[in-house]
């Protein structure tokens, strides 16, 4: 019964690398997000789509990816993996638009480790 | 100014004390405003979202102050298990979290 799925779980690869991780969530939201929090737990968001398209980008280096097949899946690709890529990510979900008042449920995340 | 500031803490209690957050934030733009839950290792939750009259869950109390543009979460009766890091969420057009304000609660 798993709201929001992320996989892997737990991913450890080398510099240079290409990787990607899968979301899905059974909540029927139309909005879901990528967030990557860091060694100093700041949680921060990096992509956002509503219906398949992207409407937050924020800043994130072109090696990042995003691809939403359909509103209930965003997969995250990353080019070229980086030490400081090193976090975990977390994808998420909303029903409405990202501003509005409706709760953001997470998935359990996924561990990158780039070595 | 940060768009969304909290004190990292961490916030050392006994079990049984009454602990408050506060969380600022820079867009008086914004809407919508929560707390989040994130224990160590998990993924946060929804702890509760906060309402311009304030509002309460058990032990649990949110305020917002939207001309001083900040928002509180005030802990009644500590319990062990209340330990973890508390995130506000403000957004406007993005959702924006706070660090996180670490709480421990001990015996």
């Amino acid at each position: 019964d798993t709201a929001v799925s992320q996989t892997p779980k737990y991913l450890v690869t080398q510099m240079g690398n290409d990787k990607s991780i899968k979301c899905e969530q059974n909540l029927g939201h139309d909005t879901m997000y990528w967030y990557k929090q860091d060694s100093k737990k700041f949680l921060k968001i990096m992509f956002s789509y509503n219906n398949k398209e992207l409407i937050i980008n924020e800043t994130v280096p072109n090696r990042f990816s995003p691809k939403s097949p359909d509103k209930a899946h965003l997969n995250l690709h990353i080019n070229s993996l980086e030490l400081g890529d090193s976090a975990v990510y977390f994808c998420a979900s909303s029903q409405g638009q990202a501003n509005s008042g409706n709760t953001i449920y997470f998935g359990e995340g996924s561990w990158l480790t780039v070595v | 100014r940060k768009e969304v500031e909290q004190d990292p803490g961490p916030f050392n209690v006994p079990e049984g004390a009454t602990v408050a957050f506060n969380c600022t934030y820079s867009n008086s733009a914004s809407q919508s405003f929560f707390w989040y839950r994130q224990d160590c290792r998990k993924e946060p939750k929804l702890l509760m979202s906060v309402y311009s009259s304030g509002n309460e869950d058990g032990r649990f109390t949110a305020q917002l102050n939207r001309a001083s543009q900040y928002i509180s979460l005030l802990i009644r009766d500590s319990k062990l298990s209340d330990s973890a890091t508390y995130l506000c969420v403000v957004k406007s057009y993005i959702p924006t979290f706070g660090r996180g304000t670490s709480l421990i609660v001990h015996p």
